[in-house]
């Protein structure tokens, strides 16, 4: 059965700071797997969708590679600003299949 | 602009009741899929459906059933709720195809007393 890891739960950085967050998948036989962002009481934007063929996708500061063979993806963000906290979800798609499964999130603080 | 509109942002009922969350997506996608999200366990699938009148079971189905009447309206229905169902519910909708994002609702915060 598939899992998916978020390191680390929660993060707090200054602005400015490079950051990465880190998501991982047990089963590597993944179809997809997208980055997802959620602001407190509110519902998922999706930021980005990396396919399993592709090692990163890129969308203004933010980049996201994938590691198929290792179980990895990581989403990097740059120059971080107080307007990027929120907590970030990576989510999974398997083979033949509509549906994802999702990492438990990692709570990004970005302080002035 | 992709709009998935939940009915609800909260709601409160008391134990027993029966409750439907409704959700309603504009971009005439195929996929329509019911999620809760509770701390330290993420999201989880309730239940999807791929095309009018059909359903499936996500991962935790027990307690809850789905209408879809209407392509664009995805009800989930809480028979007699129960206090183990207060929880974040999150409404999702997609083009089928593995390729293709899903969209999320605002969500309905329901407390069940």
């Amino acid at each position: 059965k598939q899992e998916v890891t978020q390191i680390p739960a929660a993060l707090s950085v200054p602005e400015g700071e490079n950051l990465v967050l880190n998501c991982s998948f047990t089963d590597s036989a993944i179809y997809n797997l997208q980055w997802f962002r959620q602001d407190p009481g509110k519902g998922l934007t999706s930021l980005l969708l990396i396919q399993s063929s592709q090692r990163e996708q890129t969308s203004g500061r933010l980049n996201a590679s994938l590691d198929k063979s290792s179980g990895r993806s990581t989403l990097y963000i740059a120059a971080s600003q107080p307007g990027d906290s929120a907590t970030y979800l990576c989510a999974v798609r398997t083979r033949d299949t509509d549906k994802l499964i999702f990492g438990t999130g990692t709570r990004l603080q970005v302080f002035p | 602009d992709v709009k998935v509109t939940q009915s609800s942002r909260y709601l409160v009922k008391r134990t027993g009741e029966k409750v439907f969350l409704e959700c309603v997506q504009d971009m005439d996608h195929e996929n329509m899929f019911w999620y809760r999200q509770d701390p330290g366990l993420g999201l989880r699938l309730i239940y999807f459906s791929y095309d009018v009148k059909m359903k499936e079971k996500g991962d935790i189905p027990e307690g809850y059933s789905v209408s879809r009447e209407k392509k664009e309206r995805f009800s989930l229905i809480l028979e007699s709720a129960s206090t183990n169902q207060t929880s974040m519910y999150l409404c999702a909708s997609s083009f089928q195809g593995a390729k293709n994002i899903q969209y999320f609702g605002a969500g309905t915060r329901l407390s069940v007393l």
